[in-house]
């Protein structure tokens, strides 16, 4: 398994800035990943994050709002950039040990975002 | 495009009682699918997965779930449920290594 922790646990910001999350787990995994989770809502995939190349994002979702970084093995950021309140989510970081289907993914507690 | 639908927002079950929560997917292939649980203020623990095998699946909790093919199903199942087990409930099917989710299903437990 594999511990992740997430900083910040929580944040409330202001329309228009940005604010970047760190995803920081125990032990090297092959895949890295970013969730939503709007109020009340299910979690859609916003990216994966690759290891020395450029994230690879899902349909709705671009790297000037949303710019990731995974400089290595055991940690990659992401930053909201120039927010507004539709931002408002829960941001979750998730890890694989292997690039199969099959493989289980292990959460990070999640980062509370509230913009005003 | 595949899907995952959790047809129930929420329910309610009094503590002993059996539980059971549905899924059914939408996947051109076999899937490989997945509950999670989310309790309050906690991110996502994996409850179990299926992906080849016995079409019964036991996972965590107490907790077990059967794939049925000619359903399109994964309904997550528990024979008593806990008070502790008030949590928010997830199905996720696998894309090409990434989760799709479905909308969730909050359980509530009565005393």
């Amino acid at each position: 398994s594999a511990v992740i922790s997430q900083k910040p646990s929580r944040d409330i910001c202001q329309r228009g800035t940005s604010l970047t999350i760190q995803c920081q787990v125990d032990s090297q995994v092959t895949m890295m990943f970013w969730y939503r989770q709007q109020p009340g809502q299910s979690l859609t995939l916003i990216a994966t994050a690759n290891q020395g190349s450029e994230a690879t994002y899902e349909s709705g979702f671009v790297i000037d709002k949303f710019p990731i970084s995974r400089p290595n093995l055991t940690f990659s950021t992401l930053t909201v950039s120039n927010m507004s309140p539709e931002d408002s989510s829960i941001y979750l970081c998730s890890v694989s040990f292997g690039t199969s289907g099959n493989d289980e993914q292990f959460f990070g507690p999640g980062t509370r975002l509230t913009v005003l | 495009a595949q899907s995952v639908t959790q047809p129930d927002i929420h329910i309610t079950v009094s503590e002993g009682a059996s539980l059971e929560l549905r899924c059914n997917y939408s996947y051109g292939a076999t899937p490989y699918l997945f509950w999670y649980v989310q309790s309050p203020g906690q991110g996502l623990q994996l409850l179990l997965k299926y992906f080849s095998g016995d079409t019964l699946v036991q996972g965590i909790k107490g907790f077990e779930a059967e794939f049925k093919r000619s359903q399109s199903s994964f309904n997550l199942r528990k024979p008593s449920v806990h008070w502790s087990d008030a949590a928010e409930y997830f199905c996720a099917v696998d894309s090409s290594y990434k989760l799709i989710f479905g909308s969730g299903t909050r359980l509530l437990v009565r005393p």
